[in-house]
């Protein structure tokens, strides 16, 4: 069965460092997705990434926040300057379509900024 | 912001009994509602889902139902296996306002079937 992987699983970042987290949607997907789950808290989203541009994003996404698809497979979120509060599990997500139906998740990358 | 709400943050059952997850939303916009399962360590994983309108959406051990009236939408899973002990998210998306696709959830409430 088809599935989105991410990598690293883990990473550990000294704060004011630059990650990029790194997602391979399903293959016939064309919608992708980044949102974040900080430890005992809700799964928010961060944004939609649609025809190599970001149809959607929230205010979390700042300018610290970056995304790009930089070949036909791979889709990947940076974070600049990393801070404390950014560590949480990220996960990235893509969908066939953005009407009525589903998105598919991958496993989560921890980020844990020290 | 709490469009939508999942005010039992855990239920506990028995196994082969009814499992009744609920969530509530205040968004009349949202047209599309999703629930997904997820373990530690693990990203959620898509269960069921229901479109504003339906009532009712069956699969298998997993029932939907939404009360769009009230507002409200609830998981029903019959007969609960031990298997399913997890926390579960509903989700919402109105897909009728700019089409991104974007997913809002619910706090989640954590399952736990005992044998």
């Amino acid at each position: 069965e088809p599935e989105v992987t991410q990598t690293p699983s883990h990473q550990v970042t000294q704060m004011g460092q630059e990650v990029i987290l790194r997602c391979v949607p399903i293959s016939n997907h064309l919608y992708f997705y980044w949102y974040r789950q900080i430890l005992g808290q809700k799964v928010e989203f961060l944004v939609s990434f649609y025809n190599n541009e970001i149809s959607e994003k929230s205010e979390i996404f700042d300018d610290q926040f970056s995304v790009e698809r930089p070949d036909g497979s791979n889709f990947t979120l940076k974070i600049r300057s990393t801070k404390l509060e950014d560590s949480a599990m990220y996960f990235c997500a893509s969908s066939e379509d953005s009407g009525n139906t589903e998105a598919f998740f991958g496993q989560g990358t921890r980020l844990t900024v020290v | 912001d709490q469009q939508v709400k999942q005010n039992s943050p855990s239920l506990s059952v028995q196994e082969g009994r009814i499992s009744i997850l609920n969530c509530d939303y205040t968004n009349s916009m949202f047209d599309y509602f999703l629930w997904y399962k997820k373990y530690p360590a693990e990203g959620p994983t898509f269960l069921i889902s229901i479109s504003s309108i339906k009532d009712k959406n069956e699969d298998g051990r997993f029932t939907v139902f939404l009360n769009k009236s009230a507002k409200h939408l609830s998981l029903h899973i019959v007969p609960s296996q031990p298997g399913d002990s997890a926390v579960y998210f509903c989700a919402a998306s109105d897909y009728g306002s700019g089409n991104t696709g974007k997913l809002i959830f619910g706090q989640g409430t954590t399952l736990q079937v005992k044998p």
